[in-house]
């Protein structure tokens, strides 16, 4: 099955700053998906991108299928963006699975 | 209203014990999910139903048995768990089945067996 690469596994940032978390996988993919999960718990789907840039506030994505990778932009960080970031996608025989994530802590 | 909400929020429960987890959505949307999350571990999907019909088993024991009663509904029968299958459990649902549309997630069961 496809590979799911995220880095790093670990990030602590100041509030304020501004960081990239990569996603590579080892097949071309035809969905490409970003989520966040809150230290409680709760997962919410930040993004569907297969491909191109998309932006929602502080955040956005680019993912550039033909060299196998994906990018989620954390600009102006917060406290409230702290957790696990996770991307997700689907393999050849139809198999959804997530990278092992990005633990992020925001520190005031 | 873009809310998943599922119930109970903790379980213990005992290896001979049955119990079930339910999930609920009024999106009207018609794909459901049912994945398992062991601590500092990614998700796992463990069942999709599209329209209904179970269209993805990812080869989960048979003490899990997913049930969905209607297009609102999804339940997860626990029967015989053992100790290994404490984790979270996340329902999820979608407008279509396909992994290429908005997951909504619920806040989960932690599900403990003793």
């Amino acid at each position: 099955g496809i590979q799911v690469e995220q880095s790093p596994p670990d990030l602590i940032l100041q509030e304020g700053a501004n960081s990239t978390l990569r996603c590579n996988f080892s097949d071309s993919v035809n969905n490409l998906q970003w989520f966040h999960q809150n230290p409680w718990g709760q997962l919410i789907n930040l993004f569907y991108i297969p491909s191109g840039t998309k932006q929602n506030g502080r955040l956005s994505a680019t993912t550039v299928a033909t060299e196998r990778y994906s990018l989620l932009y954390i600009s102006s960080s917060q406290t409230t963006d702290s957790g696990v970031y996770f991307c997700a996608t689907t393999d050849s025989w139809g198999k959804f699975q997530f990278g092992a994530g990005t633990q992020v802590v925001v520190t005031p | 209203d873009t809310e998943v909400t599922q119930t109970p929020k903790h379980l213990v429960m005992g290896m001979t014990n049955k119990k079930s987890l339910k999930c609920e959505q009024h999106m009207g949307h018609r794909a459901m999910y049912w994945y398992k999350q062991k601590a500092k571990k990614p998700p796992e999907l463990m069942f999709v139903y599209s329209y209904e019909k179970l269209s993805i088993n990812e080869s989960v024991p048979s003490r899990f048995s997913p049930e969905c009663p209607n297009s609102s509904l999804l339940n997860l029968h626990l029967h015989a768990l053992q100790p290994e299958d404490s984790a979270l459990y996340l329902c999820a649902s979608s407008l279509v089945a396909g992994f290429t549309d908005t997951q909504y997630f619920g806040p989960g069961t932690r599900l403990t067996v003793l």
